[in-house]
């Protein structure tokens, strides 16, 4: 069966730090990959997709940056954090036929200050 | 910028009480539509994805509706109870860009016993 793992589950950095965030899928090759975050009192906002190693597309051009270095990998970054850049963090993947849904990993809570 | 409508934001129900709440959507270029169920401290998980005019689909006691001409689905509960308390999202891809979901910002449902 296929899982998705993401970590870590909480994080507290200060401004200007660098963040990484990852993402692996396991049970499946060639998912459709995710990064979606929640704002307090927002719904979800994509960040970044990707269908294939090295193919990224954003959505919201920001401080934050996605790479996939291989099939089932997905990583979050950012070079110098802003309080903005605060929210939940959620990692997700699909099939790609058009009845599949998402299945989305457990979270990251990011906090700047 | 394609607009996701969920509608109420919040709602609060006794037990035992039926409820249904609304997801609106532009109706060109319409793709799919996803269900999501967002349980506090746990990632969302998948209820129904549909993608024809008038499916209905149903897993117990909720079930969902579609109209892809007029741009809207609803989403039912019956004889709700505490545990169907969550925050259910609405999605949709939209062809010519059928590899991202575009999230509502969520109707947030309270069951009180």
């Amino acid at each position: 069966s296929q899982t998705i793992h993401q970590w870590p589950a909480t994080l507290v950095q200060p401004v200007g730090s660098p963040l990484s965030l990852e993402c692996t899928v396991e049970g499946t090759s060639n998912p459709n990959l995710y990064w979606y975050r929640q704002a307090a009192g927002r719904g979800l906002q994509l960040l970044f997709y990707s269908v294939g190693i090295g193919q990224i597309s954003s959505e919201v051009p920001q401080n934050l940056s996605a790479s996939r270095p291989q099939d089932r990998q997905f990583i979050l970054s950012s070079k110098k954090l802003l309080l903005s850049d605060s929210g939940f963090y959620l990692c997700a993947w699909r099939r790609r036929d058009r009845e599949s849904s998402y299945t989305f990993g457990s979270g990251t809570r990011l906090t700047v200050v | 910028i394609l607009n996701v409508e969920q509608s109420p934001q919040s709602l609060h129900v006794q037990e035992g009480d039926s409820t249904n709440f609304t997801c609106s959507f532009p109706s060109s270029n319409f793709y799919a539509l996803h269900w999501y169920r967002w349980e506090t401290a746990k990632s969302p998980e998948a209820l129904f994805v549909m993608t024809l005019n008038g499916d209905e689909k149903k897993k117990g006691r909720i079930s969902a509706t579609l109209n892809t001409k007029e741009g809207y689905s609803y989403l039912y509960i019956k004889g709700s109870q505490p545990e169907d308390s969550a925050t259910y999202l609405c999605a949709l891809s939209f062809s010519g860009g059928y590899n991202k979901l575009i999230f509502g910002a969520g109707t947030r449902l309270a069951v009180h016993p």
